[in-house]
């Protein structure tokens, strides 16, 4: 079985640094990848998919890139509005999704 | 704007059952693939299930396999997770989410994660 492991689980930095945190998975996936944001008690948000497209709305300063089994997110310049966990996850089309265990990203 | 409001949830001893349901807004609800995804409290996403948008194809997680259904009324705009068998470690917030999708071709889609989420129903179960 597939499984996603981010690193690190938790980081510090403050505004206007640049943060990149890291994704691999076990197997090759392709670009099937995405990033989500999750700030406390509020739903997911989608960042980015197929490993480097930008989702509509989200600011620029967010990036992805990676192919097969390394992948990484890197926020340009960091906001105090940042402040959040970010997953990465895994897709199979929609037939299965997996997580990887968060970044906790304090500002 | 999409919007997706799950209800349902509630505490409920081990071995019982909940129904969750998820009414959703603002987009053609028949043409999408949805999911349920919970978060255990402190801790992280774990996909739960996911039907499709005609409800012929259903998907689910090893550790729910057998205990939970997924359905849908396209009738209604609602997509439902039967919850039975339930134990300790069910207790979460479970969200529902809208798939995203782009057009590669006519009536040919490629699938992105999930696009949209609602703020969940929190599941709770203990003695």
């Amino acid at each position: 079985d597939i499984q996603m492991i981010q690193f690190p689980s938790t980081l510090s930095a403050s505004v206007g640094d640049r943060v990149t945190i890291t994704c691999w998975a076990t197997q090759s996936i392709g670009t099937r990848l995405a990033w989500y944001q999750q700030k406390a008690r509020k739903a997911p948000k989608l960042l980015i998919y197929k490993a480097s497209n930008l989702e509509s709305g989200v600011p620029a300063r967010f990036s992805g890139s990676g192919s097969g089994t390394e992948f990484t997110l890197t926020i340009s310049s960091l906001q105090p509005d940042d402040s959040a966990t970010y997953y990465c996850q895994y897709y199979n089309n929609y037939s299965m999704y997996i997580f990887g265990q968060g970044t906790k990203l304090e500002i | 704007e999409v919007r997706l409001l799950e209800s349902g949830g509630g505490s409920v001893q081990p071995g019982g059952s909940l129904r969750l349901s998820c009414a959703a807004s603002a987009f053609n609800f028949n043409q999408y693939a949805m999911s349920w995804v919970r978060q255990p409290p402190g801790k992280g996403l774990e996909w739960v299930s996911t039907i499709s948008a005609s409800a012929t194809d259903t998907y689910y997680a090893d550790s729910v396999k057998g205990r939970f259904t997924i359905s849908r009324d396209n009738s209604k705009n609602t997509l439902f997770l039967q919850l039975n068998s339930l134990r300790a470690d069910d207790t979460a917030i479970y969200f529902c989410a809208k798939t995203k999708r782009q057009l590669l071709r006519p009536d040919y889609y490629n699938y992105h994660g999930l696009d949209a989420w609602g703020q969940g129903t929190t599941v709770a179960v203990s003695s």
